[in-house]
């Protein structure tokens, strides 16, 4: 139980374009959800929070406008990557939390800006 | 906010031997610690947890102990497989929020 579901898994785009990643929570209801980013050999950055209903909660440093988050029902997140450059080239990893203090995490979506 | 760090960043040990991974955090406040492991290309695996209220957990191979006053927590793999060798990334929750360790790539030499 307990399973995150996370689309794409991977993706290449051009430089300009937006990119839309879902995360789905398959056998419970997941009132928040995190968004994370991953460089290579680089530890996980916790990017955003995500709320059901209601809006995004940012860290310090993390546009919203090019970081748009999306918690529309209880079983459905999306991060959309808006006008993306090579620079954010990057692994994103969604987690929700699904009792008490029990997360699961997506398995990862690695997005490549040519 | 909270700061989680973690040693050593590489660590190999011949099949068999112990591993252990050592992180500090510096917000009082957390109150759950997890680790993680994380195969090349996938998401971070839970691999076993401790609140604030244990000092010490154990699952088989794998044992976590937690000292609050220090703000340190530490994982101890025994009877290493090369089936262990991955990346392992400790963490700090407070209210939800994760703050990740800088990862520990652990090679398992057979």
């Amino acid at each position: 139980g307990a399973v995150v579901s996370q689309h794409p898994s991977r993706v290449i785009c051009k430089s300009g374009t937006s990119v839309k990643i879902e995360c789905r929570s398959l056998d419970f209801q997941a009132t928040t959800m995190f968004w994370y980013r991953q460089f290579p050999k680089q530890s996980l950055m916790l990017m955003a929070t995500s709320n059901e209903g209601s809006k995004a909660t940012y860290e310090q440093g993390v546009e919203k406008d090019k970081f748009l988050i999306n918690h529309a029902s209880l079983t459905l997140s999306t991060l959309t990557v808006t006008s993306a450059h090579p620079e954010d080239s990057s692994f994103y990893i969604c987690s929700a939390r699904f009792t008490g203090e029990g997360y699961t995490f997506g398995s990862g979506t690695r997005l490549t800006v040519v | 906010g909270e700061n989680v760090e973690q040693h050593p960043s590489t660590l190999s040990v011949q099949e068999g031997d112990s591993a252990v991974i050592k992180c500090t955090y510096s917000d009082s406040a957390s109150n759950y610690f997890p680790w993680y492991k994380q195969e090349l290309g996938k998401g971070p695996q839970l691999i076993i947890d401790i609140r604030s209220n244990v000092g010490e957990k154990k699952d088989q191979r794998i044992a976590v102990t937690l000292n609050k006053t220090a703000k340190h927590f530490s994982l101890h793999i025994t009877e290493t497989q090369p089936e262990d060798s991955a990346v392992y990334f400790c963490a700090a929750s407070i209210n939800g929020q994760f703050y990740f360790g800088t990862g520990t790539s652990l090679t398992v030499i057979p």
